[in-house]
């Protein structure tokens, strides 16, 4: 099974700040990749997916990039209700595989 | 909408049955999947099926033990496990997938989840 790498695992940022997250795959995944955000006792909401094409309905202040091995979630000016935790999904090799998550906390 | 119900405390080795009842959309048009969240850990991607019923795809960790079906004449996917493990334990997600069939797609519409305990 393809292994998805994200980091960092848990980082602290401010509202307004604009924060990155990145995802690796152990081998390339094209860009069938979704990122998906979940808050605490709520069901994971897809953000986007394709790599970059962004979910009907989510804002756009987030954004996707990358193909291959190597993908990114960006957040370009971070909203309280934004303080979640992010998987990324690869979608091109059966099983699918989630990365460990990101936990995005306020500082 | 999707609610899922039937997740309860299992011993080891025992049986429980999942549901996850969909409103709001047409379900046969769709793949559905289960996906679990295990405490202190990552999303872990479990079963999926066709539109239609016909297709289903499982992780390696619940192959032969889990088996995932829908009614579509009831609006109702269901994920029936036996010879459950501690490594079940875990909170079980129902997903809807963008696509009519296959496993390879995104989830763009998730349940809150039930959960199964697996404890002697």
């Amino acid at each position: 099974a393809i292994r998805m790498t994200q980091s960092p695992s848990s980082f602290s940022a401010s509202t307004g700040d604009r924060v990155t997250i990145t995802c690796r795959a152990s081998q390339t995944v094209s860009s069938y990749l979704a990122w998906y955000q979940q808050k605490p006792g709520k069901a994971p909401e897809l953000l986007i997916y394709a790599a970059s094409t962004l979910q009907s309905g989510v804002p756009s202040r987030f954004s996707g990039s990358g193909s291959g091995t190597d993908f990114a979630l960006t957040i370009s000016c971070l909203q309280s209700e934004d303080f979640a935790t992010y998987f990324c999904e690869q979608y091109y090799s059966y099983p699918p595989t989630f990365g460990q998550g990101t936990k995005l906390e306020i500082k | 909408q999707l609610l899922e119900s039937g997740g309860d405390l299992a011993q080891p080795g025992g049986s429980l049955g999942l549901s996850c009842v969909v409103s709001g959309f047409t379900f046969s048009s769709y793949a559905m999947g289960w996906v679990r969240r295990a405490p202190g850990k990552g999303l872990e991607w479990v079963s999926s099926v066709s539109g239609s019923g016909a297709t289903t795809y499982y992780a390696d960790s619940v192959k032969d033990r889990f088996i995932i079906s829908r009614d579509n004449s009831k609006n109702t996917l269901y994920l029936q496990m036996s010879s459950l493990r501690v490594e079940d334990t875990a909170l079980y997600h129902c997903a809807r997938s963008v696509r009519s069939s296959g496993w390879d797609a995104a989830f763009d519409l998730w349940g809150q989840g039930t959960m199964v305990t697996v404890s002697s």
